[in-house]
């Protein structure tokens, strides 16, 4: 089975800083799926970004980007020029690709506060 | 606008009371989703379904019941029998192939028994 591991459960940072959040997860798998998704408070989780394992180069999404090392298997998502709406709990999730049978499994998470 | 919605968004139940708990979704997606969500325990998947009429235990199924008659709903019953009801419930959609691992979310609804 599939494990993922946030060992960060709290951090905070000033407004306009980078934040780089952690992620290792631990699976036999060579195909595979990573993705970071944000809670904010009292709103709908949402993806951040998606990692497909087969992939070298690093996923970006505007002021979102990781660091994929797949042979140590981390996978941290950086927030350059973070801003107060940054603020919510992070979670990093793996999934294996199988054909109609897609399942996530999720980190404890990571509470994020961007402090102004 | 299309999406997820939950209801309840908060709920008080008793001991010894099932209670239910609505997903809608209006995407036409497949495959939806019920997760549990504890503080310091992340997300956790009670039960799934990939078509109507089917659906598969997750991790943590016992004491939770499903169903799935119609593609839109996918209604979770918390029954007596699970013994720590007490806990945030996300349902989830994904639209499958293409979309891999996008999941979209309702807010929520919280169970506290009392």
């Amino acid at each position: 089975a599939q494990t993922v591991t946030q060992s960060q459960p709290e951090m905070s940072v000033q407004e306009a800083e980078t934040v780089t959040l952690s992620c290792t997860y631990d699976t036999s798998e060579n195909n595979y799926y990573l993705f970071w998704y944000k809670q904010p408070p009292s709103r709908q989780m949402i993806l951040v970004i998606r990692q497909e394992a087969y992939k070298q180069q690093n996923a970006t999404e505007n002021r979102f980007s990781v660091n994929f090392q797949k042979a140590a298997k981390s996978f941290s998502l950086k927030i350059s020029d973070s801003q107060l709406g940054d603020t919510a709990m992070y979670f990093c999730a793996f999934m294996k690709p199988l054909f109609g049978n897609e399942k996530l499994t999720f980190g404890t998470g990571t509470r994020l506060t961007i402090i102004p | 606008d299309g999406g997820i919605t939950q209801s309840p968004k908060y709920l008080f139940r008793k001991e010894g009371q099932n209670v239910t708990l609505s997903c809608e979704q209006n995407l036409n997606h497949d495959a939806m989703y019920w997760y549990r969500q504890d503080p310091g325990q992340g997300l956790r998947l009670i039960y799934y379904s990939q078509i109507v009429n089917d659906f598969q235990k997750g991790d943590i199924a016992e004491g939770y019941s499903v169903s799935r008659e119609k593609k839109e709903s996918f209604p979770l019953t918390v029954t007596s029998a699970q013994k720590n009801p007490t806990a945030f419930y996300l349902c989830a959609s994904t639209a499958g192939q293409g979309k891999t691992g996008e999941l979209f979310f309702g807010e929520g609804s919280r169970l506290t028994v009392l």
